[in-house]
């Protein structure tokens, strides 16, 4: 069974403070990470997607890089808009679970400004 | 303007009482799923369809069903809801390719409450 594990639960920042949101997963061969921000009241929104350990994206402030056991979602001086709730989700390759996508609890983010 | 729209956004209802939640998606993707969230419990999957008349059970399908008739419908049906059905559902869909499926698209989510 695919697992996902995000920490902290909760992250609280100044703005400016750089920082990092972490997710751990274990699936059975891993045919996508995919990162989302998901504000109050609203669906979630897709930031990136990750296929294989060694691989990173950015956009704007936010910088996703992978391993073959976690992922890490990296925030640069980030803004007060940057507050969100952060989703991690895996997709793995086995063959009952080609539909399935595994969510992680999510971390919501503050900024503070 | 590419969407998934649920419908309706709020539902307040008795124990029992079939209802059905809508989803339509108009981005012509092959797969669409269902999820609801729970404080604690994040996003879980409720059942999911790879194309046309393809659907198969996530995580959580107990008490639930669904039907893909057309690419763009993905209706979620609760045939006798149940205060444990309280939840935030949410509809997604995307492109599938070849290693698996693109990024989803979320509706912007429907709040039910049974009493």
């Amino acid at each position: 069974e695919d697992q996902v594990t995000q920490s902290p639960e909760a992250l609280r920042l100044q703005e400016g403070e750089s920082s990092s949101l972490n997710c751990s997963y274990t699936v059975s061969g891993l045919r996508g990470l995919f990162w989302y921000r998901q504000d109050p009241g609203k669906g979630p929104e897709f930031l990136f997607t990750l296929y294989s350990a060694g691989e990173e994206k950015e956009k704007e402030r936010l910088k996703a890089t992978l391993t073959k056991k976690e992922s890490f979602l990296h925030i640069t001086a980030p803004k007060p808009e940057d507050s969100a709730t952060y989703l991690c989700a895996v997709q793995g390759a086995g063959g009952t679970s080609y539909g399935k996508l595994t969510f992680g609890q999510g971390t919501i983010l503050t900024v503070h400004p | 303007e590419a969407q998934v729209t649920q419908n309706p956004r709020y539902l307040i209802t008795v124990t029992g009482k079939k209802l059905t939640v809508t989803c339509s998606q108009n981005m012509n993707h092959e797969y669409m799923s269902w999820y609801r969230q729970d404080p604690g419990l994040g996003l879980r999957q409720i059942y999911y369809s790879m194309n046309v008349e393809a659907t198969d059970k996530g995580d959580v399908p107990e008490g639930y069903k669904v039907s893909r008739k057309e690419k763009r419908n993905f209706p979620l049906i609760l045939e006798s809801p149940s205060p444990n059905q309280t939840s935030l559902y949410f509809c997604a869909s995307s492109y599938r390719d070849r290693g698996g499926n693109s990024p989803l698209h979320f509706g912007n989510g429907t709040r039910l409450t049974v009493t």
